[in-house]
């Protein structure tokens, strides 16, 4: 596609139950990133991939959150046991560094915006 | 750690009116600085960047320059218009493209 897919746009949620929110990066895409934005506030950083390698995975807030990308190109974001403190916009980035260094441009999907209740 | 603080919202202006948005941050070594925007119903896209001291990154009439004596990257316009109402980020890379943010400012231009 022509963009960052994320799906689902909305979720609702029980406290308690668990969700699995989907990004399709950009094809060919080396990087890609998972945020957590709460209302008001700017984006904080979840983890990292390249290709299918998870290399940073220090924002995840707790061992309720996992993230994969098996193929180097879909990613899932997964939350257990959703707690309303996950409430939030799930926001999903992808790029393609031609360079080392931190100059390259991110592009980003619409998010997923979940609400626990 | 490395952190971004941007001026605090809302802003309002009219049209036409200058506007600056202040931004500073912390990182260790020497980070690359971005302007994010998020426009109504939409994600999250660059505005403009600068890679290292003293650049000067550009776009859309907007402009940020790279002040490492003062670690600030404010953003400027000279002449807003009313479909520049948005919220703005400031953010910064200092390793393998993670960004960090800082709190958003939500601009409205009244016409």
């Amino acid at each position: 596609g022509a963009g960052v897919s994320q799906s689902p746009r909305y979720k609702v949620a029980k406290r308690g139950q668990d969700v699995a929110l989907r990004c399709d990066p950009i094809s060919g895409h080396v990087s890609l990133f998972w945020y957590q934005q709460a209302l008001g506030q700017g984006p904080e950083f979840l983890t990292y991939f390249q290709n299918e390698a998870q290399l940073d995975k220090s924002g995840l807030p707790s061992d309720r959150f996992f993230a994969e990308r098996p193929e180097g190109s879909v990613s899932t974001l997964k939350i257990q046991r959703t707690q309303q403190e996950d409430s939030a916009v799930y926001l999903c980035a992808s790029s393609s560094p031609h360079t080392s260094g931190g100059g390259t441009e991110a592009f980003f999907g619409q998010g997923t915006r979940l609400t626990v209740v | 750690g490395d952190s971004v603080t941007q001026m605090e919202g809302p802003v309002t202006l009219s049209e036409e009116a200058f506007l600056t948005i202040n931004c500073t941050y912390t990182a260790t070594g020497y980070p690359s600085l971005f302007w994010y925007v998020q426009y109504p119903g939409e994600g999250l896209q660059l505005l403009l960047k600068a890679t290292k001291a003293d650049d000067k990154g550009s776009n859309k009439g907007f402009e940020a320059t790279y002040r490492k004596e003062t670690t600030s990257f404010h953003l400027e316009k000279g002449s807003v218009q009313v479909s520049d109402s948005a919220v703005y980020f400031c953010a910064l890379s200092a390793w393998a493209q993670k960004l960090v943010f800082g709190q958003g400012t939500r601009l409205t231009i009244n016409p």
